[in-house]
């Protein structure tokens, strides 16, 4: 059973505009969480995490919030930029799982110039 | 700074072959990890290891094996491939959790058909 869930499999914004990619997630043990972004044909490379005992972490165009509430992130691109346009995957661990990163199913983001 | 290096990039197979994946790292990262890409299927975790000479089972270990004889270096083997292991093969490192929280690295994949 899928335990981190991304439930669109795509979203087109236009330049300039603001990106949000959401993800959700059912262990409540996670208690750490990234997102990946991946070209084709290359592997996934780390954009941005947070950990459960913050709301909110930003770094430049990219945050992430947290709602531990209601077992949701979502990772806000502000302004997105063509070279944006990527699939994205969010993740998360929990320390008692011995450092296994769990993958959502990624979104495909296009971004129109 | 090579990072985490796979090998091959590519590789085709008849059903029942056996083939090993080479995975190295160069960051002195404890844990290893390989995982699978299929569309819409995300990233699951086949097997990964947390230092030299230990493996662990993930959610899609079977028909694969693993062996972490160094640290540096994850195998990945395929005693008898099957069409259904045609993937996306990523290999990945990161620190252990007890030096705080980390990311994993990946490397560039290896794409593998099996007919």
């Amino acid at each position: 059973d899928q335990q981190v869930k991304q439930n669109s499999p795509s979203l087109s914004v236009q330049e300039g505009r603001i990106s949000i990619l959401n993800c959700d997630y059912t262990n409540s043990m996670f208690d750490y969480f990234l997102w990946y972004k991946k070209y084709p044909a290359e592997g996934p490379t780390f954009l941005i995490s947070i950990s459960s005992i913050k709301d909110k972490n930003e770094d430049g165009r990219f945050t992430v919030f947290l709602n531990k509430s209601a077992k949701h992130l979502s990772l806000h691109i502000v302004p997105s930029q063509p070279g944006d346009s990527a699939v994205y995957f969010c993740a998360a661990s929990a320390q008692n799982t011995g450092n296994q990163f769990y993958f959502g199913t990624g979104t495909s983001l296009t971004v129109i110039p | 700074n090579a990072g985490v290096t796979q090998t091959p990039k590519f590789r085709v197979l008849k059903t029942g072959q056996s083939m090993t994946l080479l995975c190295a790292q160069d960051m002195n990262h404890e844990y290893m990890y390989w995982y699978r890409q299929d569309p819409g299927m995300g990233l699951r975790l086949i097997h990964y290891s947390v230092g030299e000479g230990t493996t662990a089972k993930g959610e899609v270990p079977d028909g694969y094996n693993v062996s972490r004889l160094k640290k540096q270096n994850f195998l990945l083997g395929l005693e008898s491939a099957a069409p259904s292991q045609t993937s996306v093969y990523f290999c990945a490192s990161s620190y252990s959790m007890r030096r705080g929280q980390t990311e994993a690295f990946f490397g560039q994949g290896t794409r593998l058909t099996v007919v």
